[in-house]
């Protein structure tokens, strides 16, 4: 059983270029999340997806942030123009969505992201 | 405003001292309580979820509880490989997690 797997792990970009980061969910699992932690914090919700609609954006997720899921299967998360206060854990999160365990979000281990 | 607050932000514990990590919250009409181990540079590992109060849960030496206010995650007799951040988080609405600032627990051998 294979858990939610994202890559890259960790990239290191200049200021003003574009990201993208990838997210495989648990397979069957048709919710899908996104969210970003800094040193120190919680995990801050960016985005939800519901099979390939995305229902939700946070308004922490700028003009320069999107997110997609085509299909409903893997989902991507692009940054562009990116900035310093951009550095952050990226984290990709899938649940089931129904069922007596449906509610349980499993996170992957993080995308990090270093802009300099 | 939802928020969820918990302490203390660290704790230190000397192996096999049990000690408890408070998480309180103000949100109106608890939808779940989700307890999460996070270790450094990785990702969130699920541990329980509570949806009631007075319901309780455990796994190895930890035990969580709740209660209408708060949730409390005791340690017992803690080793040193269980130390990590512990996040506690409540569900807003029918999915969205809004998550406290964690706990990190050190345990000396």
């Amino acid at each position: 059983d294979t858990g939610v797997s994202q890559n890259p792990r960790h990239k290191i970009t200049k200021r003003g270029q574009n990201v993208t980061f990838r997210c495989d969910p648990i397979s069957e699992h048709n919710r899908l999340y996104w969210y970003r932690q800094t040193l120190g914090q919680g995990p801050e919700f960016l985005t939800y997806f519901q099979n390939e609609a995305q229902l939700e954006k946070s308004r922490l997720l700028s003009d320069r942030f999107s997110a997609e899921r085509p299909k409903g299967s893997f989902s991507t998360l692009e940054i562009q123009r990116t900035e310093q206060g951009d550095s952050a854990m990226y984290l990709c999160a899938s649940s089931l969505g129904q069922g007596p365990s449906g509610n349980t979000i499993y996170f992957g281990e993080g995308s990090w992201l270093t802009v300099v | 405003e939802d928020q969820v607050t918990q302490s203390p932000e660290a704790l230190r514990l000397q192996e096999g001292e049990s000690s408890s990590l408070n998480c309180s919250y103000t949100v109106s009409g608890l939808r779940g309580l989700f307890w999460y181990r996070q270790d450094p540079g990785k990702g969130p590992e699920f541990l329980f979820t509570l949806y009631s109060a007075g319901e309780e849960k455990e796994k190895e030496r930890l035990k969580a509880t709740l209660t209408k206010k708060e949730s409390f995650l005791h340690i017992t007799a803690p080793k040193p490989e269980d130390s990590a951040t512990y996040l506690c988080a409540v569900v807003l609405g029918d999915y969205k997690l809004s998550f406290g600032a964690g706990t990190t627990v050190t345990v000396r051998a």
